[in-house]
């Protein structure tokens, strides 16, 4: 079946450290993937997303290239800052915007 | 611009008793969606509609019925209601590009 893994969490990090969340999804065919971020007291929202192999998604300052070899898509960031606190869901699209979705990692920045 | 919007956002229930979680878009997306979130487990789709007067089941759809006879409305019944129905749950239409906007979120409890 379609299925994502992430890393658990929860994950703490000072001001300007670096980030990095793992995803790893099983699939038949390509499926395409994303990163959604939910700030406390709010619903989804999408952070970024890849469509095929070897795509970078990117926005914030938010990275993750989809890793075909690896079935990764792994979500970094090189210096986080206090408004980044939030939980982090990875997710694959399948059969017609059908997604399925990872447990979810919540960060914490601390200043 | 209202986006998706979902009623009520808090609701505590008695065991058995039945409600209706409403979800409305201005969007124009034909496909829209329920999920629930559960800590742990991420996000679990519940039931799905891709178009008016048409529905489907998502991956855990027992306990719930949904209907949808407007474009705009797509609400969510819980018909008796059990404490494992306990949950956050969370409207999302889907754009053209795949990405989900989602609602704020409803919390339920059922003592």
């Amino acid at each position: 079946g379609n299925s994502v893994t992430q890393m658990e969490g929860p994950v703490t990090l000072s001001e300007e450290a670096f980030l990095t969340i793992n995803c790893t999804y099983t699939a038949t065919g390509y499926p395409s993937l994303f990163w959604y971020v939910q700030y406390p007291g709010e619903g989804l929202q999408l952070l970024l997303k890849a469509t095929k192999a070897d795509d970078k998604g990117s926005n914030k300052g938010f990275e993750a290239t989809y890793r075909k070899e690896t079935t990764s898509f792994h979500l970094e960031k090189g210096s986080v800052q206090v408004s980044d606190s939030a939980v982090y869901f990875c997710a694959l699209m399948w059969d017609d915007y059908k997604l399925s979705f990872g447990a979810g990692t919540t960060v914490t920045v601390r200043a | 611009n209202a986006g998706v919007t979902q009623t009520p956002k808090f609701q505590v229930l008695k065991t058995g008793q039945s409600m209706t979680l409403q979800c409305a878009q201005d969007m124009n997306h034909e496909y829209m969606s329920w999920y629930r979130q559960d800590p742990g487990m991420g996000l679990r789709l519940i039931h799905y509609s891709v178009g008016a007067g048409i529905t489907d089941q998502g991956e855990v759809p027992n306990g719930y019925n949904v209907s949808r006879s407007t474009t705009e409305d797509f609400p969510l019944r819980l018909l008796s209601a059990a404490p494992s129905q306990t949950s956050v749950y969370f409207c999302a239409t889907t754009g053209e590009t795949g990405e989900l906007f989602f609602g704020e979120g409803s919390r339920l409890t059922v003592l």
